[in-house]
């Protein structure tokens, strides 16, 4: 399994700022995917970050809001850009694991309190 | 603090019991199957995955069967304890056909009484 680090663990943020959250991986993944799930509920995919190619956005989900960097096979970041309390949520980086059965690991995930 | 699954069904059971979530699937062509554990505060966490040609797993107190007929899964704990108090949810994909990102169910919150 791989271990993933997410920082920062929690942040409380002003409406119209901007966040930007790391994610570490131990070992070199190719496919990252960042998911978001807000409070009480299920986690929905917001994009999947392939090292060297443009992250796949999902419906609902656009590039300027979330821009998201994919600079090396260990590490990517996701920006909340020009926050509200709509996006309060906690945000959670994955990848695969490496035994081919498609099962994903997941990080900590970062608490995102807009106020 | 903020808690995940403040709002989701909650199943609660006595400490020792067996317990059994559901979870249905809308995606016929979904061909792989995970079960995830999430506590408070922490990223899911996984517990048991199925094939689609199958349609039993067993794990560490833990079963998994999968009814493709009806799109349903479900997840038995056997010997609940008061440590697998949490949220659980299950996830699918199709991997194999190119989506290997996972969708996830809506979750079930299981509280075990001591």
């Amino acid at each position: 399994s791989a271990v993933i680090s997410q920082k920062p663990s929690r942040d409380i943020c002003q409406r119209g700022t901007s966040l930007t959250i790391q994610c570490q991986v131990d070992s070199q993944v190719t496919m990252m995917f960042w998911y978001r799930q807000q409070p009480g509920q299920s986690l929905t995919l917001i994009a999947t970050a392939n090292q060297g190619s443009e992250a796949t956005y999902e419906s609902g989900f656009v590039i300027d809001k979330f821009p998201i960097s994919r600079p090396n096979l260990t590490f990517s970041t996701l920006t909340v850009s020009n926050m509200s309390p709509e996006d309060s949520s906690i945000y959670l980086c994955s990848t695969l694991g490496t035994s081919g059965n498609n099962e994903q690991f997941f990080g900590p995930g970062t608490r995102l309190t807009v106020l | 603090g903020e808690s995940v699954g403040l709002h989701l069904p909650t199943l609660s059971v006595q400490e020792g019991d067996n317990s059994i979530i559901n979870c249905a699937y809308s995606n016929s062509a979904s061909d792989y199957f995970i079960w995830y554990k999430q506590e408070s505060g922490k990223g899911p966490q996984f517990i048991i995955d199925i094939r689609s040609n199958m349609d039993k797993r067993q794990g560490q107190r833990v079963t998994v069967l999968l009814n493709k007929t009806v799109k349903h899964l479900s997840l038995q704990i056997a010997a609940t304890q008061p440590g697998d108090s949490a949220v659980y949810f299950c996830a699918e994909n199709m991997g194999d056909m190119g989506r290997r990102a996972l969708t996830f169910g809506s979750g079930t919150r299981l509280q075990v009484q001591p």
